[in-house]
């Protein structure tokens, strides 16, 4: 039972493409969050979504931008990639922070491969 | 901010137990979190202290000092498939939400 998709589990695009990634959710979560992950490093947070209301992390690139059309589905778009964006891109889901003690579940990744 | 130290790698044999530990600087948390990543996975959530102690959930269980800026992932009856990376995190509220602020991950090796 799949609480957390992630399509396409790979990506490639070219240099400088718009790319979008996507996560839908089955928990009825209100949180989504966005992370990126490079290879033998931390997962690092670009941003998240409470309901509707966007929080983006500081040092968070304009070239990454997010879109959540409804509770299920939250999207990360990337509008000019360039080889340094190759990551592992990990949407998670909670409920709201009560205290910072809710449990984040992750999906699976989409890998992206910039060429 | 917070500086969150783990080792890099350790090994351990099959049925033993391993002892991860974290280390931690940070201005202050609501929880310690646990996550196993296996390699080209997402993290799946093991465990996780509000309070100083222990919280033991069948072969894993989870250890918390603030006052020592301290915490411990343990690993009991090791299996092979426990071979994986093994990350704490800090999480505080942020928006609505939490933000996780993970280490590096300590990339445990299960020999037979």
């Amino acid at each position: 039972d799949a609480m957390v998709i992630q399509n396409p589990r790979y990506q490639v695009t070219q240099f400088g493409k718009p790319v979008t990634l996507s996560c839908s959710q089955t928990l009825n979560h209100n949180v989504m969050y966005w992370y990126q992950q490079k290879s033998s490093q931390a997962p690092k947070l670009l941003f998240h979504y409470y309901d509707k209301d966007f929080n983006n992390e500081a040092d968070t690139p304009d070239n990454f931008q997010s879109r959540r059309p409804n509770t299920s589905f939250c999207f990360l778009d990337i509008r000019s990639p360039g080889l340094g964006d190759a990551a592992m891109y990990l949407c998670a889901t909670s409920r709201d922070h009560a205290g910072g003690r809710e449990t984040q579940y992750f999906g699976p990744g989409t890998r992206l491969l910039v060429l | 901010g917070q500086n969150i130290d783990q080792p890099t790698e350790m090994t351990a044999t099959e049925g033993a137990i391993v002892q991860i530990n974290c280390t931690y600087q940070t201005s202050g948390f609501n929880g310690l979190f646990w996550y196993q990543q296996h390699a080209g996975e997402a993290p799946t959530f093991l465990s996780y202290n509000v309070l100083d102690g222990l919280e033991e959930k069948g072969r894993f269980s989870s250890f918390l000092s603030r006052s020592k800026g301290y915490s411990y992932l343990l690993l009991k009856e090791l299996q092979m498939k426990d071979s994986a990376s093994y990350l704490c995190a800090v999480s505080l509220p942020e928006g609505g939400g939490n933000k996780l602020t993970f280490g590096t991950g300590t990339q445990l090796k299960v020999e037979l």
